[in-house]
C-alpha cells in the first residue's frame, strides 16, 4: 500500500486553466504538507495543515488554494495557471512535527 | 530567511568507498534534522534523523553527525553502492514549526 499517494503524476495544461492535484495518506498522520520543487531541485514548503487546520501558508499566491476535507486528504487547487507554476509538487505527511513521508510527486507543465 | 544548505552540489564516489555529504544550517533554534534521498522521478525518501540532544546516530550503512557548535550536519554512507546514486537533502525543523526547511541538495554519482 502506498503511504502517501498523489494524483495525477503528470499534468500538462495551458496557461489560464484551473487544475487540481489530489493527495491522500493512509498513515494516520495528523499533519500534511504541499512542497514545490523547482528545476534546480530546491524544495520549498507551500502549505502545512495540522488536524485539518491551515498552519503555514508560505507566501504562496492566492491562486493556490489547499483544501483538507479530512485528516487523510489534502488537495491543491490552482487557478489561472502561469508558466512559472511549472514544477514538481510534492504532498507529504507526518505525525505532528516528526518525520515527513513524501508522495511520488506531480510534474506540472504549463504551456 | 534562514535556511539549510549543502556545501557541495555534486559528489562523485568510487563504488565501495565511503561517502560524506555535508550540510550547514543557520537556524540555531532548529532541534530536529533529517536526511532524505531522492532518486530520479521519485519523492524524497527518509534516510535517517537526529535530534539536537544527540551528536551522532547510526543506521544501516549510514551515520549522521551533528555539530551544534558550528551548525554542521553530515551524512556518511559506508561502502557506497550504485543504488546510492541520488540527490541527498538535509532538512531542519525548528521547535514549534510545522514544516521542514530543505537545503539545495547534493547529487551523488557512484562510479563503477
Amino acid at each position: 500500500d502506498t503511504a502517501v499517494s498523489q494524483t495525477p503524476k503528470y499534468l500538462v495544461t495551458q496557461m489560464g486553466n484551473d487544475k487540481s492535484i489530489k493527495c491522500e495518506q493512509n498513515l494516520g498522520h495528523d499533519t500534511m504538507y504541499w512542497y514545490k520543487q523547482d528545476s534546480k531541485k530546491f524544495l520549498k514548503i507551500m502549505f502545512s495543515y495540522n488536524n485539518k487546520e491551515l498552519i503555514i501558508n508560505e507566501t504562496v499566491p492566492n491562486r493556490f488554494s489547499p483544501k483538507s476535507p479530512d485528516k487523510a486528504h489534502l488537495n491543491l487547487h490552482i487557478n489561472s495557471l502561469e508558466l512559472g507554476d511549472s514544477a514538481v509538487y510534492f504532498c507529504a505527511s507526518s505525525q505532528s512535527r516528526g518525520r515527513a513521508f513524501f508522495g511520488q510527486g506531480t510534474r506540472l507543465t504549463v504551456v | 530567511g534562514e535556511s539549510v544548505g549543502l556545501h557541495l552540489p555534486t559528489l562523485s564516489v568510487q563504488e565501495g568507498d565511503n561517502s560524506i555529504i555535508n550540510c550547514a544550517y543557520s537556524n540555531s533554534a532548529s532541534d530536529y534534522f533529517i536526511w532524505y534521498k531522492q532518486e530520479s522521478g521519485k519523492g524524497p525518501q527518509f534516510i535517517i534523523d537526529i535530534r539536537s540532544n544527540m551528536d551522532k546516530r547510526q543506521g544501516q550503512r549510514v551515520t549522521v553527525l551533528l555539530n551544534k557548535t558550528v551548525k554542521h550536519l553530515s551524512l556518511q554512507i559506508a561502502a557506497t553502492q550504485p543504488g546510492d546514486s541520488a540527490v541527498y537533502f538535509c532538512a531542519e525543523n525548528k521547535d514549534g514549526d510545522y514544516k521542514l526547511s530543505f537545503g539545495a541538495g547534493t547529487t551523488v554519482t557512484v562510479r563503477a
